[in-house]
């Protein structure tokens, strides 16, 4: 079945502890992407990459990190956390060369206190 | 600076009946368009989208509708279900070798038995 997921679903963590959230897609794809989703700012692109080690920022970037060592993983780092982190996470994967098309995954739900 | 907005937060609508919502966007670059639909615990799943030289695209029940000179497009769903029941988002691309898709805020689509 092709698809994106997110590892873990939900975290609860404090702030400064380092943090890693993972995303993998299984469809080959080229064009990986993190979103942030907030209320009523709805969602906001933090980091992409077009291909391996090609890696941009977004418009939301500040405090995060991310690497695209491989096609299929584009973890997602913070570094230091802090409470404004706390945020529902999504990632999401594309193949531009054929499609417009997004595709999601399920979310991550971080909680920094 | 809000590219792309979606003025209305909510909209109810009895089963059976049309759904209209509504998208602008500001920046004349974009070239193409994407409705996603969110369930909740979910992510954003693609729905339907249009090119810049079409004014209109259709599948099912669902039908986009795009006014370029206005910089406005709209998602029509006839007739409306209760599963429809979701937020929807629309999102635009500038092209020109440019894959950041900018969001907009998001609808929440209620469908009244």
């Amino acid at each position: 079945e092709a698809q994106v997921t997110q590892n873990p679903r939900y975290l609860i963590t404090v702030t400064g502890k380092k943090l890693t959230v993972t995303c993998s897609q299984n469809m080959n794809h080229e064009y990986m992407s993190w979103y942030r989703q907030d209320p009523g700012l709805g969602l906001r692109q933090i980091y992409y990459s077009m291909n391996v080690e090609v890696t941009d920022k977004g418009d939301v970037p500040e405090g995060y990190k991310v690497s695209r060592k491989e096609k299929r993983n584009f973890p997602l780092i913070l570094e230091s956390p802090s409470p404004n982190q706390t945020s529902l996470y999504f990632c999401a994967s594309s193949s531009p060369g054929i499609s417009y098309e997004q595709y999601f995954g399920p979310g991550t739900r971080l909680t920094v206190t | 600076d809000q590219q792309v907005k979606q003025n209305s937060p909510s909209l109810s609508v009895q089963e059976g009946r049309i759904s209209i919502l509504n998208c602008d966007y500001t920046n004349s670059m974009f070239d193409y368009f994407l409705w996603y639909k969110k369930y909740p615990a979910e992510g954003p799943t693609f729905l339907i989208s249009i090119s810049s030289i079409k004014d209109k695209n259709e599948d099912g029940r669902f039908t986009v509708f795009l006014n370029k000179s206005a910089k406005h497009l709209s998602l029509h769903i006839v007739p409306s279900q209760p599963g429809d029941s979701a937020v929807y988002f629309c999102a635009a691309y500038s092209g020109a070798g440019s894959y950041q898709l900018t969001f907009g805020k998001g609808t929440k689509l209620s469908v009244i038995p």
